[in-house]
């Protein structure tokens, strides 16, 4: 079975300042990991995906993940917060050997970002 | 881009009711999906489909169906709707991945 973990219901970071969205995740064989965020009142909208290669993904709008394999963590970070970036957001896994129905995803409860200006 | 449109922002509906959530998505994707989402709870799926006609269990189909008779077209049905099926509801597809989600039905059974 696949899961995936956020520990932090609400991450609350200064305009201007760095932030990391933290995520956990634990799969039989090797993951698929994926950002998404939500703005209020709208569906999800992709934002980066860690598949396979280089441990350090960049997504859209500014932000990139770091996958680390050994505290199996796939931490959602941007250098700078934007006012813009408050929403929620939710991490993903899907095991890469999931067999028939394999990409169905399994989220996280999201973590509710606030950039304060 | 991909399209999933959703045919209802806002529902109301009572108690009782049968209550269908359309879901179509333009880009020809053989698998689709639809989560109900709750404060706390994150994302849950309930149905998921792999091509025309084929469907499969989620973690929480119970009081669910759905139907795909089209591939561009994912239905859910709420049977006999009742209180506790107040929530969010997302729909999704995807090629291979990512998945595209609508901009979800807020649906409220009073």
């Amino acid at each position: 079975a696949q899961s995936v973990a956020q520990p932090e219901d609400q991450v609350n970071v200064a305009e201007g300042n760095p932030l990391t969205v933290k995520c956990t995740y634990s799969v039989s064989g090797n993951p698929y990991l994926f950002w998404y965020v939500q703005y209020p009142n709208r569906g999800l909208q992709f934002l980066l995906k860690y598949i396979t290669g280089d441990n350090l993904v960049k997504g859209s709008y500014g932000f990139e993940a770091e996958f680390n394999k050994s505290q199996t963590s796939f931490h959602l970070k941007k250098p700078s917060a934007l006012v813009s970036d408050s929403a929620l957001y939710f991490c993903a896994v899907r095991d890469i050997n999931s067999g028939a129905g394999s990409y169905q995803l399994t989220f996280g409860k999201g973590t509710k970002l606030s950039v304060i200006p | 881009d991909v399209k999933v449109t959703q045919s209802s922002r806002y529902l109301v509906k009572r108690t009782g009711e049968k209550v269908f959530l359309e879901c179509v998505q333009d880009m020809d994707h053989e698998n689709m999906f639809w989560y109900r989402q709750d404060p706390g709870l994150g994302l849950r799926l309930i149905y998921f489909s792999y091509d025309v006609k084929m469907k499969e269990k989620g973690d929480i189909p119970e009081g669910y169906s759905v139907s795909r008779e089209k591939k561009e077209r994912f239905s859910l049905i709420l049977e006999s709707a009742s209180t506790n099926q107040t929530s969010m509801y997302l729909c999704a597809s995807s090629l291979s991945r990512p998945q595209h989600f609508g901009d979800g039905t807020r649906l409220s059974i009073l």
